[in-house]
């Protein structure tokens, strides 16, 4: 069964200090795999789309990797405003269309 | 500016009542979703559009329906044989074909009591 786990549910952070988020996934016929922002009470803000091993994203802050079987969003020295939750979907072969599965996220909180 | 609008915001409604839930987009997207957003889960498809009057159901698409007339709007309605409603509901786009990331619209949340 096609699957997304995101690892920690939770991270705090102090402002500077940085760190890694985890997704782990296990699809058949990995198309593509997206990293997305959600502020609380809002829809999800698109970051990157990953589509081969080896590749790396970078956008201000962020930079995200992807392996065969992981990708890593990446914080480097964080602000409060980095504060969100970090949803990772990867796209699955489902019948020719489009279909995302996604993980529950990770909550990141930075402190002053 | 291009994006997706959803509308209303915040909905209440009680229970047994059928609500409909607006989503219009200006991107000239082909395909259109709706998913539900509970705490601690992931996005669930709900139902998809890859073109107008034509719809597939998604993995939890009991109790909701979805019209496809125009190519903007993807209206979704929540009926009451949905068993547990109150939910955060996220409508998206994106272009046609498979290699493409999906744009989100700011959400409604329904609360049904």
């Amino acid at each position: 069964e096609d699957q997304v786990t995101q690892s920690p549910e939770a991270l705090r952070l102090q402002e500077g200090e940085s760190s890694s988020l985890n997704c782990s996934y296990t699809v058949s016929g990995l198309r593509g795999l997206f990293w997305y922002r959600q502020d609380p009470g809002k829809g999800p803000e698109f970051l990157f789309t990953l589509y081969s091993a080896g590749e790396e994203k970078e956008k201000e802050r962020l930079k995200a990797t992807l392996t065969k079987k992981e990708s890593f969003l990446h914080i480097t020295a964080p602000k409060p405003e980095d504060s969100a939750t970090y949803l990772c979907a990867v796209q699955a072969r489902a019948g020719g269309y489009n279909k995302l599965i996604f993980g529950a996220g990770t909550r990141l909180a930075v402190h002053p | 500016d291009g994006g997706i609008t959803q509308s209303p915001k915040y909905l209440f409604r009680k229970e047994g009542q059928n609500v409909t839930l607006s989503c219009e987009q200006n991107l000239n997207h082909d395909a259109m979703y709706w998913y539900r957003q509970d705490p601690g889960q992931g996005l669930r498809l709900i139902y998809y559009s890859q073109i107008v009057n034509d719809f597939q159901k998604g993995d939890i698409a009991e109790g909701y329906s979805v019209s496809r007339e125009k190519k903007e709007s993807f209206p979704l309605t929540v009926t009451s044989a949905q068993k547990n409603p109150t939910a955060f509901y996220l409508c998206a786009s994106s272009p046609a074909g498979v290699y493409h990331e999906q744009y989100f619209g700011p959400g409604t949340r329904l609360t049904v009591t």
